[in-house]
């Protein structure tokens, strides 16, 4: 079955604590993409991946970081949260030919 | 900026009515388009996609959505609606065409009464 996979699915930390959550895929895709979704702005794209060792960002990056260091898998790291990165996060992966991305269960969040 | 517009926070229909959820966008010479459903809980599910040629395209579930370029609406539609069709949808838009940057509109959380 084609799957995202995040981890962990739900994640209480402190600030300033770095956390890593994690992103792997079993489609062989090349594209990945971190988004968050908050309540009344949809979802925002963070950070995007088009190949390996290929990254750019998207609409919200400040404050994130990410790596492609092997095509299935795509970390978001959060050096030092801080409470306005509580959020629910959700990663996704699609090929190069028919689009539409694939989404995982999602992250939520909560930076205390 | 470039935007999408859901016009409608929360919907409601009754079981077996017909549905129209509305999506408009600012600008795009060929933009992509997309509709997602979002269940409680849950990822996105992709019900729908638009690039080119025929303007009413068909998804799962019996949902279509009709692109109209003169007035930058991708809107979405299905007949009869289920119980199950309850849930948050999205409409997203690539406006490079082909790009990897998808725009979001903020959704709309439809509820089906019985």
């Amino acid at each position: 079955e084609a799957q995202v996979t995040q981890n962990p699915r739900y994640l209480i930390t402190v600030t300033g604590k770095k956390l890593t959550v994690t992103c792997s895929q079993n489609m062989n895709h090349e594209y990945m993409s971190w988004y968050r979704q908050d309540p009344g702005l949809g979802l925002r794209q963070i950070y995007y991946s088009m190949n390996v060792e290929v990254t750019d960002k998207g609409d919200v990056p400040e404050g994130y970081k990410v790596s492609r260091k092997e095509k299935r898998n795509f970390p978001l790291i959060l050096e030092s949260p801080s409470p306005n990165q509580t959020s629910l996060y959700f990663c996704a992966a699609r090929d190069r030919v028919s689009y539409g991305y694939t989404f995982g269960s999602g992250t939520r969040l909560t930076v205390v | 900026a470039q935007s999408v517009t859901q016009p409608d926070i929360h919907i409601t229909v009754s079981e077996g009515a017909s549905l129209e959820l509305r999506c408009n966008y600012s600008y795009g010479a060929t933009p992509y388009l997309f509709w997602y459903v979002q269940s409680p809980g849950q990822g996105l599910q992709l019900l729908l996609k638009y690039f080119s040629g025929d303007t009413l395209v068909q998804g799962i579930k019996g949902f279509e959505a009709e692109f109209k370029r003169s007035q930058s609406s991708f809107n979405l539609r299905k007949p009869s609606v289920h119980w199950s069709d309850a849930a948050e949808y999205f409409c997203a838009v690539d406006f490079q065409g082909g790009s990897e940057k998808l725009v979001f509109g903020k959704g709309t959380k439809l509820t089906v009464n019985p």
